[in-house]
């Protein structure tokens, strides 16, 4: 089966840095994605990752080590409006995703 | 620009009775998936398609089945809905099936049965 671990809940302050970790044990890996959720809405693409090695994007950072079966998301100078959902899925052999539960971040003023 | 549309957003339906949730894109993506996403469970696959004219099993395919007649829709139907079927539904849409194309999702529908 497919097994993708990463926190339930994450609180940090406006302003802080949150990393959120995903470790994943699946058949075959093809690359790992990143999405924010806001409650209610749909899931928005945030990275990719298929190299390992820290991937920058504006205040947003992903990383992957392939051997470890480890990745993580950075959240820098965080703002209210980050206060979402973070889905950590993984690319199969079979090129389909399996999806984490998510992580739920909460930023406090 | 609407992307991807799914119809209704919402609905409470009785058990027993039939149900077709449409979805729409207008991106033409070659690939569509459907996923429900329960509290705790993270986004389940269900069914997808490829092309247009092909469709595959997801990881929880029971009780649900699809048809991909053409590129811009993939409508997935519940022939008898149980409660279990309870859920919010994704529809997703990525350019190829290679599985490393961003997927794109559809605004969702919460669906409730009683």
């Amino acid at each position: 089966g497919q097994n993708i671990d990463q926190p339930t809940e994450m609180t940090a302050t406006e302003g802080a840095i949150v990393q959120i970790n995903c470790t994943y044990q699946t058949s075959g890996f093809n690359g790992l994605f990143w999405y924010q959720q806001h409650a209610g809405e749909a899931p928005t693409f945030l990275s990719y990752n298929v190299l390992d090695g820290l991937e920058e994007k504006g205040r947003f950072s992903s990383f992957l080590s392939r051997s470890k079966g480890y990745s993580y998301l950075l959240l820098k100078e965080l703002q209210m409006k980050d206060s979402a959902s973070y889905l950590c899925a993984v690319v199969r052999g079979d090129y389909k995703l399996s999806f984490g539960a998510g992580t739920t971040v909460t930023v406090r003023a | 620009i609407a992307g991807i549309t799914q119809a209704p957003t919402s609905q409470i339906l009785a058990a027993g009775r039939r149900m077709t949730l449409r979805c729409t894109q207008d991106m033409r993506h070659n690939a569509m998936y459907w996923y429900r996403q329960d509290l705790g469970l993270g986004l389940r696959l269900i069914h997808y398609s490829n092309t247009a004219g092909t469709t595959g099993k997801g990881e929880v395919p029971d009780g649900y089945s699809v048809s991909r007649a053409n590129t811009d829709d993939f409508p997935l139907t519940l022939a008898s809905a149980v409660p279990s079927q309870t859920s919010v539904y994704f529809c997703a849409s990525s350019e190829s099936a290679g599985g490393t194309d961003t997927q794109y999702f559809g605004p969702g529908t919460r669906l409730t049965v009683l």
